[in-house]
């Protein structure tokens, strides 16, 4: 059963625009999510977190948004640029329990358009 | 943030043997952690590698087809055994530098693919 789910495997968007990412999730237990982009050959890169205490989180040209009564996040990226092209996974886990998985969409493929 | 290697970072191997994969970070850090990534599917927890003990496997993973070892704070490997076809995924580490930042870092991935 899929408690992380990245519904668009794909995305396009011309160089310079917003790019948005969405995930759902399942488990209301879930406290803290990421993140993470991924190059091809390339081990997956932590981007951004953001805490289920907070409904928002930025860094530079990356915001994550958390609307925890709909259980979804989105990462924004503005501008988009040739370099954001990539595989985009979020994460999601429950801290403080001494558990250690992260559980992963099946991450969403971004193309930006030069 | 500390550099994690991985190697191999590819192989193909006949079905019946097994593969030991390593990772090495370049410094000390608190939790070391082994994934699969299967072809078109998301990233699934194999184990902790528990430094100084048995590594603690998630449900639907034993560790006599994926026995882990951790001796120290930088290193650990993970053996993928008497492979078969299914098992062809690309198979990461992580790690964790604290238990209060609760973020994982990840290697680069080996990819493995069985014949």
């Amino acid at each position: 059963d899929q408690q992380v789910k990245q519904n668009s495997p794909s995305l396009s968007v011309q160089e310079g625009r917003i790019s948005i990412l969405n995930c759902d999730y399942t488990n209301s237990m879930f406290d803290y999510f990421l993140w993470y982009k991924k190059y091809p050959a390339e081990g997956p890169t932590f981007l951004i977190s953001i805490s289920s205490i907070k409904d928002k989180n930025e860094d530079g040209r990356f915001t994550v948004f958390l609307n925890k009564s709909a259980k979804h996040l989105s990462l924004h990226i503005v501008p988009s640029q040739p370099g954001d092209s990539a595989v985009y996974f979020c994460a999601a886990s429950v801290r403080g329990t001494g558990a250690n998985n992260l559980f992963f969409g099946t991450g969403t493929r971004l193309t930006v358009i030069p | 943030s500390a550099v994690i290697s991985q190697k191999p970072s590819r192989d193909i191997c006949q079905r019946g043997t097994s593969l030991t994969i390593q990772c090495q970070v370049d410094s000390q850090v608190t939790m070391m952690f082994w994934y699969r990534q299967q072809p078109g599917q998301s990233l699934t927890l194999i184990a902790t590698a528990n430094q100084g003990s048995e590594a603690t496997y998630e449900s639907g993973f034993v560790i006599d087809k994926f026995p882990i070892s951790r001796p120290n704070l930088t290193f650990s490997t993970l053996t993928v055994s008497n492979m078969s076809p299914e098992d062809s995924s690309i198979y990461l580490c992580s790690v964790e530098y604290s238990r209060s930042q609760e973020t994982q870092y990840f290697g680069p991935g080996t990819r493995l693919l069985v014949l």
